[in-house]
Formats: C-alpha cells, sequence, structure tokens
C-alpha cells in the first residue's frame, strides 16, 4: 500500500526558512521512472505545482519559484525534503506532496498518490 | 509558462451530463497529449480521474470520460450524482520545458 505524509511547521515568520519533509511508504524513489513531486494549494485558490524529483536526483522547479526552493531525497529514511526560503504571507497554502503515476511499466505526466496535506501559515 | 483556463463553475442535475473545459496555449504540441484531471472534495487531497487526455486509472468510475478538440480538453460526467460535487482541476506538462501547470479550477455542482 502506497502512502505519503507531508510533516513540518504549520505556522513560520515573514522571511523565514520552511522545511517540509514528505515521507513515504510502499514504494522505493529508486525504482526507475518515479517521481515525487510537491504541490500547494492557497485556501479558496487552485492548485500551484512547486517541484519535483525524479528516481535519478533529477531535480525540476516551477521557474518562477525555482530560486526558492530547493527539492532532495534521503532514500534511506524514504523522505523527500522541500525547502522555501524568504517565506511570505503570499505562501500561506496547504502543501501536498505526490507520486508521479507509474503503472504497466509507465511512468504518466499525472500525480496518482497524495498526501492528507499540511497547512502551513506564513505570519509574524 | 502556459496557462490553462477554466470555467469556474458547472451544474447539473443528478442523472445528467456535465462537460467541463480546459483551454491550453494553442500550438503547444504537449497539451494534446498529457492533460490530465483531478477531483477535489472539500478538505480533501486531489483525486487522479483522468490522464493522458483520455485515459482512466484503475478504479476510477467509466462516468469519466477525458476528450480533446482543437487547443481545447474536456472532462465529462455522465449520469451525474451527489457525490460528484467537488472542485476539477486540468493539468498538464507544456512543450519544451519541466513544468507542470494546473488549470484554475472548476466546482461543480450536483443541483
Amino acid at each position: 500500500q502506497i502512502t505519503l505524509k507531508e510533516s513540518g511547521p504549520t505556522l513560520v515568520k515573514p522571511t523565514q526558512t520552511l522545511t517540509l519533509t514528505c515521507t513515504f511508504s510502499g514504494f522505493s524513489l529508486s525504482t526507475s521512472g518515479l517521481g515525487v513531486g510537491w504541490i500547494r494549494q492557497p485556501p479558496g485558490k487552485a492548485l500551484e505545482w512547486l517541484a519535483l524529483i525524479y528516481w535519478n536526483d533529477d531535480k525540476r522547479y516551477s521557474p518562477s519559484l525555482r530560486s526558492r526552493f530547493t527539492i532532495t531525497q534521503d532514500t534511506s529514511k524514504n523522505q523527500v525534503v522541500l525547502t522555501m526560503t524568504n517565506m511570505d504571507p503570499v505562501d500561506t497554502a496547504t502543501y501536498y506532496c505526490a507520486l508521479k503515476y507509474c503503472t504497466g511499466g509507465s511512468c504518466y505526466w499525472a500525480f496518482d498518490y497524495w498526501g492528507q496535506g499540511t497547512l502551513v501559515t506564513v505570519s509574524s | 509558462q502556459s496557462a490553462l483556463t477554466q470555467p469556474a463553475s458547472v451544474s447539473g442535475s443528478p442523472g445528467q451530463s456535465i462537460t467541463i473545459s480546459c483551454t491550453g496555449t494553442s500550438g503547444d504540441i504537449n497539451f494534446y497529449h498529457y492533460v490530465s484531471w483531478y477531483q477535489q472534495h472539500p478538505g480533501k487531497a486531489p483525486k487522479l480521474v483522468i490522464f493522458d487526455v483520455s485515459n482512466r486509472p484503475s478504479g476510477v468510475s467509466n462516468r469519466f470520460s477525458g476528450s480533446k478538440s482543437g487547443n481545447t480538453a474536456s472532462l465529462t460526467i455522465s449520469g451525474l450524482q451527489a457525490e460528484d460535487e467537488a472542485d476539477y482541476y486540468c493539468s498538464s506538462h507544456p512543450s519544451n520545458t519541466p513544468d507542470w501547470v494546473f488549470g484554475g479550477g472548476t466546482k461543480l455542482t450536483v443541483l
């Protein structure tokens, strides 16, 4: 059974750095083709893709946010970590991690397994 | 970065069919191949219902179908049920970039 769960602080102050951890089970990120991404959703607003890390440590970022974000993986701990610098109140959102959809030996441009999300509020 | 445009809301009565559109950037080849759709109930994580324009993941009801025409992709839900009331998001992988983009979302109301 595949599960993902986000963890991290629920409240951060403006200009601080936020570190979120996605702990997963049921798969190994060292498996060829797999990728874990981060997506966020401000309250009442749309989904926004942030970053993705692949099994081979290839990393992709949203162009508008890449200067502030770093995604890493710890294969031994089954974790993917997203670090965001210089947090601002507009970064208040529910942050999700999700697994890129792979089936039958092929992977697709979609996410099928999602964590429950974690709400992060940026406020002084 | 490409933008995906969705209607803010659609509605339908139980048993009816509804269609949600998702308009991409004209000429974006990838848009025609890599559109996915997600269903999101309030307070819940999104659920994948369609990938690669018209494919359903295992376990998703066949009442959900996807299609494309020109630079517009569509999600159709047939035989509307109360449980289908949710927000729906389209997503795509624009050509020549590593990006992943989502549409603005559509709120489906089952009357």
